[in-house]
């Protein structure tokens, strides 16, 4: 079976570009997260979406938004780049209540 | 808000040695994840405890939890090279109707030296 799958790998943006980044879930997960890891950093919480609703949100400001769609995949969205957005983006898909399945993560760089 | 420890941040031993990463939480949660991270890689699961008193083992690793004490500890016991990695330790947290988010602590950069 097919894991997490996230694209793309790598990214690099100027100050103040946008970008979305993709996630797919495991076929039949329904909610997915998103986490932004700074390097040297734990992941830190952004946004989890079940049947297609924001369920929860972290303290992140409002550059960040996030969708689900109806096949259960998600985009992640920044607007106006700043260089501390650059992160390992992960992605991690779920049944409700249950474990997290970690995808391979974008790599963003803002320059 | 849920806080969650580790300690220490940055561990380096030698092959063969036993030693214990320490994760702490600052509010209750019926569930912990230890995770493995290697450089430039994603988070591979490795225990999940879901409640006190729970102990799991896998090779040279064995995690348990304490949800009275907030308290979980990741055991390494004769370390070998291939267990250098970053290992971390998340605690559920829910929000509303089926939102669960993870915390994550801070990671433990374990270095295994010959």
């Amino acid at each position: 079976d097919a894991g997490v799958t996230q694209s793309p790998t790598h990214l690099i943006k100027t100050r103040g570009q946008q970008v979305t980044l993709r996630c797919s879930p495991i076929s039949g997960h329904k909610s997915v997260s998103w986490y932004q890891q700074v390097l040297g950093q734990g992941p830190q919480f952004i946004f989890q979406y079940y049947e297609k609703e924001e369920r929860g949100r972290g303290n992140f400001p409002d550059r960040f938004s996030a969708r689900q769609f109806p096949n259960y995949s998600s985009e992640l969205n920044v607007n106006a780049l700043l260089l501390g957005d650059s992160a390992l983006y992960l992605c991690a898909s779920s049944l409700v209540g249950s474990d997290r399945y970690f995808g391979p993560g974008t790599r963003l760089t803002v320059t | 808000e849920l806080k969650v420890e580790q300690n220490p941040l940055f561990l380096s031993m030698q092959e063969g040695k036993n030693y214990t990463i320490y994760c702490n939480y600052s509010t209750t949660s019926d569930r912990l994840y230890w995770y493995r991270q290697d450089p430039g890689k994603s988070l591979e699961s490795l225990f999940v405890l879901l409640s006190n008193g729970a102990v799991k083992q896998e090779g040279r690793l064995m995690a348990s939890l304490d949800t009275k004490a907030r308290l979980s500890t990741l055991h390494i016991t004769a370390a070998v090279h291939d267990l250098s990695a970053t290992y971390f330790c998340a605690v559920v947290l829910v929000q509303g109707n089926y939102g669960q988010n993870f915390v994550f602590g801070p990671g433990t950069r374990l270095s295994v030296l010959p």
